[in-house]
């Protein structure tokens, strides 16, 4: 089957860094996608990793073992505003996206 | 950057009534339009997919007959809840993509349907 893992919550510090695990399991793999979700409006595109490897965007970086089925995403600096939830979605053989619960991130001042 | 526009943003129906949910590219072509449904502190769910100009493909347990799906144009999809009623009430979200220009996925705003 296809499925996806990621902690359900984390909680971090205004200004420090965390890092979201995701482990995942899909029929064929065609790259994987980092959303941003604030509470009751839609996600919104965070990254897109298809190579192995980190790809880094301003305070935010994703990296991706395709051997492993393992992706973090990175947030340095975090600020109040980053509170979300993230979601892991690797996209399968028949270009699907596969969702997962996401990770509520709280951040505290 | 791709632009999806999705509208209404928020709907109240009464039960046994029908809703309409459109879903726009705005400055791009879409072959393919996805249509999810998020309940609260869940993941997306995939309901449909839809291709311009043939019908939709339906998730296994998503009545067809219920939630209608029309993709009659390169730019436009929508989604008709039929007889809604109130477990219907969710987060209803389209997403867009181009070709096959990835990551090309972009996502509506999301209409919030509450059915009462």
């Amino acid at each position: 089957g296809q499925n996806i893992d990621q902690p359900t919550e984390m909680t971090a510090t205004e200004g420090a860094i965390v890092q979201i695990n995701c482990t995942y399991q899909t029929s064929g793999f065609n790259g994987l996608f980092w959303y941003q979700q604030h509470a009751g409006e839609a996600p919104t595109f965070l990254s897109y990793n298809v190579l192995d490897g980190l790809e880094e965007k301003g305070r935010f970086s994703s990296f991706l073992s395709r051997s492993k089925g393992y992706s973090y995403l990175l947030l340095k600096e975090l600020q109040m505003k980053d509170s979300a939830s993230y979601l892991c979605a690797p996209m399968d053989s028949n270009y699907q996206l596969i969702w997962g619960a996401g990770t509520k991130l709280i951040i505290k001042p | 950057g791709a632009v999806v526009s999705q509208h209404p943003s928020r709907v109240i129906c009464k039960s046994g009534t029908s809703v309409k949910i459109e879903c726009r590219s705005l400055d791009f072509q879409a072959t393919t339009m996805f249509w999810y449904r998020q309940f609260p502190k869940q993941s997306l769910m995939l309901m449909a997919t839809s291709n311009e100009g043939s019908k939709a493909t339906y998730e296994q347990g998503v009545e067809k007959d219920k939630f209608l799906i029309n993709h009659a144009s390169l730019t436009l999809s929508t989604l008709t809840v039929t007889s809604a009623h109130p477990e219907d009430s969710s987060f209803y979200i389209c997403s867009a993509i181009r070709d096959t220009d990835l990551p090309g996925y972009t996502f509506g705003s999301g209409t919030r349907l509450t059915v009462v």
